[in-house]
């Protein structure tokens, strides 16, 4: 069974720092998903990373992935207030024309003032 | 374009009650995913669709749970009968093919007393 792991759980964090969320995986996969969720609300996609050594980013968010340590990081550039949500990690499972998405357990950012 | 909609937004029923979800997918999307949200467990992919066939139904809890996609413009979740530990927010989403970008409808708030 595909285990997902994201660390930190909780992240609290001042404006205009850095850092970076850590999504590590238990078995194969080249499809990996980042999402964002605000409380209450529903899922928004941020990122999707279909191969080994794929890099995106989108503003003050860069997700990268390596398959052959089977982790992917999201890291955060001079955080903003804005940022403040949930992010979870989605790692594709089924392989081929299998689909089957398991999610982490997600890290609750704070950005303070 | 609307995005994916969701019916009811909340719901509150009784043990035992029968409870129907219901989703419509972005138009043009052939890829249909029911997930289930609670603190305890996350996020749980339940079943999806693909072209209106069901691909992998692993995800649902039990026989007191079914799905169907009558059609590429809608599909619901059915429970029969409810229980107390049914409740949780339910996602519908839906994506151009099975590894693409996977948008989020606003949930259904489900609770079983």
């Amino acid at each position: 069974e595909l285990k997902v792991e994201q660390n930190p759980l909780f992240l609290s964090m001042q404006e205009g720092k850095n850092y970076t969320i850590y999504c590590n995986y238990s078995t194969t996969s080249d499809r990996l998903y980042w999402y964002r969720q605000d409380p209450g609300k529903s899922l928004e996609s941020l990122f999707v990373l279909l191969s080994n050594g794929a890099v995106k980013q989108e503003g003050r968010l860069m997700a990268s992935l390596d398959t052959k340590a089977r982790l992917s990081t999201l890291h955060i550039t001079a955080a903003v207030h804005d940022l403040s949500a949930t992010y979870f990690c989605a790692v594709d499972s089924g392989g081929g024309s299998n689909y089957k998405l398991t999610f982490g357990k997600g890290t609750l950012l704070t950005v303070n003032p | 374009d609307a995005g994916v909609i969701q019916s009811p937004r909340h719901e509150v029923t009784e043990m035992g009650q029968e409870v129907t979800l219901r989703c419509k997918p972005i138009s043009g999307h052939n890829s249909l995913f029911w997930y289930r949200q609670t603190m305890m467990r996350g996020l749980e992919l339940l079943i999806y669709f693909n072209n209106n066939v069901p691909i992998d139904d692993s995800g649902m809890p039990e026989d007191r749970f079914s799905a169907k996609m009558p059609n590429a413009s809608f599909s619901t979740l059915k429970i029969q009968p409810s229980e107390p530990r049914d409740s949780a927010v339910y996602f519908c989403a839906s994506s151009l093919g099975q590894v693409e970008t996977q948008y989020f409808g606003p949930g259904t708030r489900l609770l079983v007393l």
